[in-house]
């Protein structure tokens, strides 16, 4: 079975600029979380959807954004790229919002 | 504030040894546990979930959990050169989102 699979793997965008991150959860996973992790410390909460629905939002700012699709994908938005936006992001699937959840390979964001 | 505090290490221990990485956490209604494994440059990757107060096994690896102490811990027996990496401590709360420590750096030295 494929795991969770992230698209693209590793960007590079200027700052100011648009990005959007994909994400394809497990077949049957209905929960959707985004994370971010900044070289040297642990992943960060952003949104984690249920059921197409945000159930919950971590403390960043509102050029974030994201959305569950009716096939359970996602995509996290992230606008007027700053420097500081420069991390990993994580995406992880589970089967209900406080189950065990499984992540995806990450996409490296590189900003200029 | 809800956290999740773990030492940065890095632990060393020698090849075949226990390596004990512990961690604590700070809101009382935390109901889920879990530990991940973190190569360089790689994601995290699940190794084991606990709920309930007490010690979990699974192969060389034991969780263990104290909620009245707000303490979780993960043994590693027989350790390995290829158990070398970071391990991630979460915690989930009643808000459903997991919440990370820092972070603890293994490095098992053959």
């Amino acid at each position: 079975d494929a795991g969770v699979t992230q698209s693209p793997t590793h960007l590079i965008k200027t700052r100011g600029q648009h990005v959007t991150l994909r994400c394809s959860p497990i077949s049957g996973h209905k929960s959707v979380s985004w994370y971010q992790q900044v070289l040297g410390q642990g992943p960060q909460f952003i949104f984690q959807y249920y059921e197409k629905e945000e159930r919950g939002r971590g403390n960043f700012p509102d050029r974030f954004s994201a959305r569950q699709f009716p096939n359970y994908s996602s995509e996290l938005n992230v606008n007027a790229l700053l420097l500081g936006d420069s991390a990993l992001y994580l995406c992880a699937s589970s089967f209900f919002p406080h189950t065990e959840a499984f992540f995806g390979q990450g996409t490296r964001l590189t900003v200029v | 504030q809800k956290e999740v505090e773990q030492n940065s290490g890095p632990l060393s221990v020698p090849e075949g040894a226990i390596a004990s990485l512990n961690c604590t956490y700070s809101d009382r209604v935390s109901q889920s546990f879990f530990w991940y494994r973190q190569y360089s440059g790689k994601s995290p990757e699940l190794i084991m979930s606990i709920y309930s107060n007490g010690d979990k096994e699974d192969g060389r690896f034991t969780a263990q959990l104290n909620k009245a102490s707000q303490y979780v811990s993960l043994l590693i027996r027989d350790s390995q050169p290829s158990d070398s990496a970071t391990y991630l401590c979460a915690v989930n709360n009643a808000g459903n989102m997991l919440t990370f420590g820092g972070g603890t750096r293994l490095m098992v030295k053959p």
